[in-house]
C-alpha cells in the first residue's frame, strides 16, 4: 500500500522569501503525484501533478515541484511567496487502481 | 462547467442521530470519492463509487455508507453519530476514464458538528 509523509506540519515564512514544502511517498510501483491547496473554509484545489516525463512540474500560482524517484520525494517550491499563499497544502499519491492517498498536510503561513 | 457541489455546507446533529450528505459531481464525471478531514488525521478516504457501485473502501466502520445514483450524484450516510464524527466531509469527482491524466476535483465540503 502507498503512504505519503509530509515532514513539516507547519511552515512559517516571510513574504517574498522562498519556500519548500516536503513530501515523501512509499511505493514499490509506479505512482502519480499531486499537490493540492486548501484555503480556509474551502475544498481542495489542484496545484500541480506529475504523471510522467519531465521531473520538474510547474503549476498554478508560481508553484513548482520536482519528482525524485531515487529519493521517493515530490517537494513543492515557490521562489517568492505572497500573503495570499497562506493555506494548507496536501501532497497526494494515486496508484494505478485510481485510489488516492493524502498526506496529513502542511500549514503554510506567510508573515508580512 | 459547474464544479463539484455539496449540500448542505454546514450541519449540526446530536449523538445517536443519523445524517445524509449529498454530492453532485462535475458533469460527465462518473467517479465520486468521499473523504473525512479532521485536524488530527488529515484526509482519510471513505469510499469511491463508480457506475452506482462501490469500487474502493477505506477503513471506516459500517456506520458510514454511501450510494451513487444513475446520474452519478452520490450520497453519504452516517448512522448513530458519535462525537468523533465531527469533521469536514469532502467529495471529489473524476472522469474515471482510466487515463493517466486522471485528476480528482473537490467540492467545498460539508462541515458536520456532532454535539
Amino acid at each position: 500500500a502507498q503512504s505519503v509523509t509530509q515532514l513539516d506540519s507547519q511552515v512559517p515564512v516571510f513574504e517574498e522569501a522562498p519556500v519548500e514544502l516536503r513530501c515523501n511517498y512509499s511505493s514499490s510501483v509506479s505512482v502519480y503525484l499531486f499537490w493540492y491547496v486548501q484555503y480556509p473554509n474551502q475544498g481542495l484545489q489542484l496545484l500541480l501533478k506529475y504523471l510522467s516525463g519531465s521531473t520538474l512540474v510547474k503549476g498554478i500560482n508560481g508553484f513548482e515541484a520536482e519528482f525524485n524517484k531515487s529519493q521517493t520525494s515530490f517537494h513543492l517550491r515557490k521562489p517568492s511567496v505572497h500573503i495570499s499563499d497562506t493555506a494548507e497544502y496536501f501532497c497526494a499519491v494515486r496508484n494505478t487502481g485510481n485510489q488516492f492517498y493524502f498526506g496529513t498536510g502542511t500549514s503554510l503561513t506567510v508573515i508580512p | 462547467k459547474a464544479g463539484v457541489t455539496q449540500t448542505p455546507r454546514y450541519l449540526i446533529k446530536t449523538r445517536g442521530q443519523q445524517v445524509t450528505l449529498s454530492c453532485s459531481p462535475i458533469s460527465g464525471h462518473r467517479s465520486v470519492s468521499w473523504y473525512q478531514q479532521t485536524p488530527g488525521q488529515g484526509l482519510q478516504f471513505l469510499f469511491e463509487y463508480f457506475s452506482e457501485t462501490q469500487r474502493n473502501k477505506g477503513n471506516f466502520p459500517g456506520r458510514f455508507s454511501g450510494r451513487q445514483f444513475s446520474n452519478s450524484r452520490s450520497e453519504m450516510n452516517v448512522s448513530t453519530l458519535e462525537l468523533g464524527d465531527s469533521a469536514l466531509y469532502l467529495c471529489a469527482s473524476s472522469l474515471a476514464s482510466g487515463q493517466v491524466q486522471e485528476t480528482q476535483y473537490f467540492g467545498p465540503g460539508t462541515r458536520l458538528l456532532v454535539l
